[in-house]
């Protein structure tokens, strides 16, 4: 099946670093959502993009759609402790008839 | 806060049992996907409703099915249950079906199969 691969799959920084995170599908996407989950709870939805070379932000969250509609990337400037969590991207097949989560990067920020 | 809810939070079965998960919507959400969720692992889809009927289908035996209700809550039922089974199941809800809208996700129930 669809397999969403996510690197790096950890990453450990400092306060006030910048992070990069990147996600890769095997088939285009016509949906990129990424998402973050924190232990204990669901994931929340950071940021949605619905169009190939579409660059959008969400506070110090940055995340683009890729042009070949099979990859997406996500930023985030200036870390803080409170974005330590694992990042997941996310999309629905073009189907419509099922969703993948990635396999997850996650951020540990050291204060 | 989501406004999606799950119960139970936890819960313990043994192998060959069956189990059932309860999932309140958000208001105004019609809509209902669940997921399933191993430990060190993203979500896997399980399947979404759409009022109260499957509207779509994840890679998961058809010993995992669901319900949604008209007042758009949702069960997912697992029979047999199986070692692999543990995980923690997520219910999320959206506005509307499409697995492309945006969809809200309770905390989710832990559920461990011994």
């Amino acid at each position: 099946g669809q397999q969403l691969n996510q690197s790096p799959q950890s990453m450990f920084i400092q306060e006030g670093e910048d992070v990069s995170m990147n996600c890769t599908s095997s088939s285009i996407f016509n949906t990129w959502l990424w998402y973050k989950q924190d232990p204990g709870e669901g994931p929340v939805l950071l940021i949605a993009l619905y169009k190939a070379g579409e660059l959008t932000s969400n506070g110090r969250l940055t995340a683009q759609f890729g042009i070949t509609r099979k990859d997406s990337f996500l930023n985030i400037s200036a870390s803080i402790p409170s974005d330590v969590g694992i990042y997941f991207c996310a999309g629905p097949e073009n189907t419509g008839n099922q969703f993948y989560f990635g396999t997850g990067t996650s951020l540990t920020v050291i204060p | 806060e989501t406004g999606v809810t799950q119960s139970p939070t936890h819960l313990i079965k043994t192998r060959g049992q069956q189990v059932t998960l309860r999932c309140s919507s958000q208001s105004g959400h019609n809509t209902v996907s669940w997921y399933q969720q191993a430990l060190g692992q993203g979500p896997q889809f399980i399947f979404q409703y759409y009022r109260e009927e499957e509207n779509g289908r994840g890679n998961f035996p058809p010993r995992f099915s669901g319900l949604q209700f008209p007042n758009y809550s949702s069960e997912l039922n697992v029979n047999a249950l199986e070692l692999d089974d543990s995980a923690l199941y997520l219910c999320a809800s959206s506005v509307d079906r499409g697995l492309g809208n945006i969809q809200y996700f309770g905390a989710g129930t832990r559920l461990s199969v011994l």
